[in-house]
């Protein structure tokens, strides 16, 4: 099946500085990125969607200037936190869609100190 | 917008017994899955049913369709311990093309 590969697993980074993840479609291309966000012990929230060679969709309440979406090719969307805080501290993972089946990638644990 | 409640949100039961969770929704589906999260990890995907079936298995799950009452549960028999995670239903339909996740369930399943 469908394989959505996601870097880094984990990272710790200094309040202030930018952290990139990225989301990679293995084995199709993928026009669209869901990205998600859970914090602890909740659910997993839709962010933004990112399409390839257009600009991404945020919802409401997500800062797009924060929080940078590319998704320059079909296989590769990235979503840079920029200028993280303690409170981005989060679980970030992302889906893609085709068809009406989802794959995720296997997320990125997100802590800000 | 979150469109799934799951309850209960905890569930602690002994290894062999059932587990049942259920997940009410709001607006209308083509399909509804359920996934489970080990934590701090991915999902990992269990099941999906479409809105014209009611009722779903596979393996020691057990998944059941209400459209009427925008509802579903899911059934696990014969639990694990290794089944301990958080479970959590989703829909589609979100205005993105996106999924819909539910709060959750965590389940303990104490050996």
């Amino acid at each position: 099946g469908a394989v959505v590969s996601q870097h880094p697993s984990w990272v710790i980074c200094k309040s202030g500085t930018s952290v990139k993840i990225e989301c990679r479609s293995l084995d199709f291309q993928a026009t669209t990125m869901f990205w998600y966000r859970q914090f602890p012990k909740q659910s997993l929230m839709l962010m933004a969607t990112s399409n390839e060679g257009s600009k991404a969709t945020y919802e409401q309440g997500v800062e797009k200037d924060k929080f940078l979406i590319n998704h320059a090719s079909l296989t590769l969307s990235t979503l840079t936190v920029t200028s993280a805080h303690p409170e981005d501290s989060s679980f970030y993972i992302c889906s893609d869609s085709i068809n009406y089946g989802y794959t995720f990638g296997s997320g990125t644990r997100l802590t800000v100190v | 917008s979150q469109q799934g409640e799951e309850d209960p949100q905890a569930l602690s039961i002994q290894e062999g017994e059932n587990a049942t969770m259920n997940c009410s929704y709001k607006t209308s589906i083509n399909n509804l899955q359920w996934y489970r999260q080990n934590s701090g990890r991915g999902l990992v995907h269990l099941i999906l049913i479409r809105s014209n079936e009611r009722e779903k298995h596979s393996g020691r799950l057990r998944v059941t369709l209400d459209t009427s009452k925008k509802s579903s549960s899911l059934l696990i028999t014969a639990s694990r311990a290794a089944d301990t995670a958080s479970y959590f239903c989703a829909t589609d339909g979100g205005s993105q093309g996106n999924l819909i996740f539910g709060k959750g369930t965590k389940l303990s399943v104490k050996p």
